[in-house]
């Protein structure tokens, strides 16, 4: 267990919704980092928060939004749901901002009909 | 931008042999090199990582070394195991808050 919790764990819906994903870092990580992970691919870095402000942005789609709540949960908001949208999404969390161990969630499964 | 390039895509070795995997990180500015491990359908875990001021580190049957001024960095696992079979992932971060990750190699024991 490694300590940061991700809700849901599967999700299906359908084209053109919208869904939030929901991440608990680990108690006093500060930094939460979202990734996408489609089928045998890759881990996309999506974007970065610490305490609370935004640290950097990846390739992130306009229609996905995230923030992170005064409590350091994290949420990744995903509308317009396209196919492609499809995917693991993983937030992990870290200590420090920039460099250090990624302790990563279970991860949110994501499938658009 | 930032990327980080990540060969091979799929590796096959015996029992018992070595495995080498190679990165290539973009950017100078990143200080930070670690290594996931993937586990099939599970989450990533870190079993390595090195700094920019280090050359080369070890933990039992892995390492990694870094070369700075080639922008390389490349993983070594001996003595290869069927458990040691998963995909990894290397990243670079430091500086942009960015923490870039490898396509990921995925790696089968053949026992």
């Amino acid at each position: 267990d490694s300590g940061v919790t991700q809700t849901p764990k599967h999700l299906i819906t359908a084209t053109g919704q919208r869904v939030t994903l929901r991440c608990s870092p680990r108690s006093g990580d500060l930094s939460v980092y979202w990734y996408q992970q489609s089928l045998d691919q890759g881990l996309q870095f999506l974007i970065h928060y610490y305490n609370g402000e935004e640290r950097a942005k990846g390739n992130i789609l306009e229609r996905f939004s995230a923030q992170q709540f005064p409590d350091l949960h994290s949420e990744l908001n995903l509308s317009s749901l396209e196919l492609g949208d499809s995917a693991l999404y993983f937030c992990a969390s870290s200590v420090t901002p920039d460099t250090g161990e990624l302790f990563f969630g279970e991860g949110s499964r994501l499938t658009v009909l | 931008g930032e990327n980080v390039e990540q060969h091979p895509s799929t590796l096959s070795v015996q029992e018992g042999d070595s495995a080498v995997i190679k990165c290539t990180y973009s950017d100078s500015a990143s200080n930070y090199f670690p290594w996931y491990k993937q586990e099939l359908g599970k989450r990533p875990q870190l079993i390595i990582d090195i700094r920019s001021n280090v050359g080369e580190k070890k933990d039992q049957r892995i390492a990694v070394t870094l070369n700075k001024t080639a922008k390389h960095f490349s993983l070594h696992i001996t003595e290869t195991q069927p458990e040691d079979s998963a995909v990894y992932f290397c990243a670079a971060s430091g500086g942009t808050y960015k923490y870039i990750f490898g396509t990921g190699t995925r790696l089968k024991v053949l026992a």
